[in-house]
């Protein structure tokens, strides 16, 4: 049983196009991320959830919406795709205490052309 | 704001052989916990060991181990006995108390030679 579960896991889309990535963990935990990776494998905070609470949203353009309907599940939207957007999206999940660190999905890797 | 250096875009190690990846670290807190993951070619993030600041002894895992130098903000991994399976980009990563985000270092392309 996967603990945090993305999909899709690739993503080949035109740009101006609208898409999403879901993710889902059955972890029982309260924390999701979502973090981008670019093409030089740097990996970069996002957003994050708490309790389907907005706790972190760094320097992303507004056409990144993320969306919480419960703990479990944390879902990114991105309207008007743009060649930039190209990465892989990393969802995870982490219990409260920092010592812990994060449960990770598998990735998507979105191509935008 | 936190930041984590990996100076070390590429090793290479041989099979069978020990290899230590450095990382060093900035912040201004005193408790906090580091960690180390890889990334196979499969993409996935795997926990590959972590450490407490306040506590002294260094962590290890199997053949996995760190050296932890508060004072000098240094947390280096030490492979022993290096496998094939152990390839991979490796990511040092910071994270401070409280609900926080871990902050990544740029990662270590590891190669393994048979």
């Amino acid at each position: 049983d996967t603990a945090v579960s993305q999909t899709p896991k690739y993503l080949v889309t035109q740009m101006g196009n609208d898409k999403s990535i879901k993710c889902e963990q059955n972890l029982g935990h309260d924390t999701m991320y979502w973090y981008k990776q670019d093409s030089k494998k740097f990996l970069k905070i996002m957003f994050s959830y708490n309790n389907k609470e907005l706790i972190i949203n760094e320097t992303v353009p507004n056409r990144f919406s993320p969306k919480s309907p419960d703990k479990a599940h944390l879902n990114l939207h991105i309207n008007s795709l743009e060649l930039g957007d190209s990465a892989v999206y990393f969802c995870a999940s982490s219990q409260g205490a920092p010592f812990y660190g994060y449960t990770f999905g598998s990735g998507t890797r979105l191509t935008v052309v | 704001a936190q930041t984590v250096t990996q100076s070390q875009p590429e090793m290479s190690v041989q099979e069978a052989e020990t290899v230590t990846l450095s990382c060093t670290y900035d912040t201004s807190e005193s408790d906090y916990y580091l960690f180390w993951y890889k990334q196979p070619p499969s993409r996935q993030m795997i926990l590959v060991i972590r450490q407490e600041a306040y506590k002294q002894q260094n962590a290890t895992e199997n053949r996995f181990s760190v050296n932890f130098q508060k004072a000098a903000k240094s947390f280096s991994l030490k492979i022993s006995d290096s496998q094939l399976g152990d390839a991979a980009m490796y990511f040092c990563a910071y994270r401070r108390l409280g609900n926080t985000p871990l902050v990544f270092g740029k990662g270590t392309r590891l190669s393994v030679i048979a």
